[in-house]
């Protein structure tokens, strides 16, 4: 079964305005990251958030982890066209190495 | 430049054949991975290797199988037992001490297997 289930399946918003994305989680994680694919292409890593951080920030990309309700959220600022793509949010679950288990992701559409 | 090559990019299978996928990386990773990416989908873990030599079934490691003779190298070969392989296969390698470092995986660009 999935760990990770993102939320919302699908996505989509006006240029310069801001994506929120948001990942639940069902085990306890060392750390949690999230990546972007672009259609028919491999996944690219965004970012990393350890499980005793609570914010990371890069760049226009702003993720939140909390631990007690098992969440995290991807913050996309000023939105571009380019930003359209799909999201995934992945766990490196505790005792489990550096394995990930990905999410469902969200699809993000950014229009002009 | 360092990176993961995935080929082919593009594959096609008959009923009943087995087929190998190929995956290199130049990164000097320890790790890597396949996932297999089914459409509207997240990914789901086929097989992965930490190290040389050796190997640990995913969640779906049914009808595929692998090998880790070189660092460099880990191709998945998808069998006739596999009974629904048309799918999109991804290949990717981590550096296990990076990852307290911010490092995640690095992705090839896939494979997308169909079988006719």
């Amino acid at each position: 079964s999935q760990q990770g289930e993102e939320d919302p399946q699908a996505l989509s918003i006006q240029e310069g305005e801001n994506a929120t994305m948001n990942c639940s989680y069902k085990t306890s994680i060392n750390n949690l990251q999230w990546y972007r694919q672009n259609s028919g292409r491999g996944l690219v890593h965004l970012i990393l958030i350890r499980s005793n951080e609570r914010e990371k920030h890069s760049g226009r990309l702003r993720v939140t982890l909390d631990t007690s309700k098992k969440s995290s959220s991807l913050l996309i600022t000023a939105s571009r066209a380019a930003d359209t793509a799909s999201y995934f949010c992945a766990t490196a679950l505790t005792g489990g190495g550096n394995k990930l288990t990905f999410g469902t992701g969200t699809q993000l559409k950014v229009e002009l | 430049d360092g990176g993961i090559t995935q080929s082919p990019k593009y594959l096609f299978r008959k009923e009943g054949q087995n087929v190998t996928l190929s995956c290199e990386q130049n990164l000097n990773h320890d790790a890597m991975y396949w996932y297999r990416q089914d459409p509207g989908q997240g990914l789901r873990l086929i097989y992965y290797s930490q190290i040389v030599n050796d190997f640990q079934k995913g969640d779906i490691a049914e009808g595929y199988s692998v090998s880790r003779e070189k660092k460099e190298s880990f191709p998945l070969t998808v069998t006739s037992a596999q009974k629904n392989p048309t799918a999109f296969y991804l290949c990717a390698s981590s550096d296990i001490f990076l990852t307290g470092a911010g490092e995640g995986y690095t992705f090839g660009s896939g494979t997308r297997l169909t079988v006719v």
